[in-house]
């Protein structure tokens, strides 16, 4: 079974300063791997994905994730956080088999420092 | 505007009394989903379906059950919501049924007494 772990709760982080966000997942063959964000009181938005190719992959907001397999991680970062960036950030993975089911991990809260 | 959209956003009840959450997307996806969140356990699937007349457990369907009678519409029904249903639900679309990236709806607070 599918499984991700976001190791932190919550991080705190001035503005300007760089973020990064862990993610490790279990999963038996190569996934699909997602980044949300959900605002307080909003949805959840897609940040970027990782099919397949490049293991850099660039988002919006100006984030990016790296998939490294050896370490089966998908680490989200971004190189200066702005306060409009405070919000839960959410790494899934999908199951390529029929079912497309996401499964998430509990979610890591960023707060953002002035 | 391609959207998923769902009724009510907020909703209390008490125990017992028969409840649906409606969902619909206009983007034509064969795919549609539902999850709940829960704080610390991110969001579990509840029931999906990859096309009309065709639904499936996902992790958590216990207390729940849904239909697909036409493609754009997926509700969520709660025959006998009890306490442990309090949370937010979302619904979930996608245009193909494996890996597709899945587009949310903004989510339905519900509250059962």
């Amino acid at each position: 079974a599918q499984s991700v772990t976001q190791p932190d709760i919550h991080i705190t982080v001035s503005e300007g300063a760089s973020l990064e966000l862990r993610c490790n997942y279990s999963y038996g063959a190569t996934p699909y791997l997602f980044w949300y964000v959900q605002s307080p009181g909003q949805g959840l938005q897609l940040l970027l994905k990782y099919f397949s190719g490049d293991t850099l992959v660039q988002g919006i907001k100006g984030f990016e994730a790296e998939f490294k397999r050896s370490q089966s991680s998908f680490n989200l970062r971004k190189p200066s956080v702005h306060w409009s960036d405070a919000a839960e950030y959410f790494c899934a993975v999908g199951a390529r088999a029929a079912g497309n089911k996401l499964t998430f991990g509990g979610g890591t809260r960023v707060l953002v420092k002035p | 505007e391609a959207q998923v959209t769902q009724n009510p956003r907020y909703l209390i009840t008490v125990t017992g009394k028969k409840l649906t959450v409606t969902c619909s997307q206009n983007m034509n996806h064969e795919y549609m989903s539902w999850y709940r969140q829960d704080p610390g356990l991110g969001l579990r699937q509840i029931y999906y379906s990859m096309n009309v007349e065709v639904t499936d457990k996902g992790d958590v369907p216990e207390g729940y059950k849904v239909s697909r009678k036409e493609k754009r519409n997926f509700p969520l029904i709660l025959e006998s919501p009890s306490p442990n249903q309090t949370s937010l639900y979302f619904c979930a679309s996608s245009p193909e049924v494996r890996g597709e990236t899945q587009y949310f709806g903004p989510g339905t607070r519900l509250l059962v007494l």
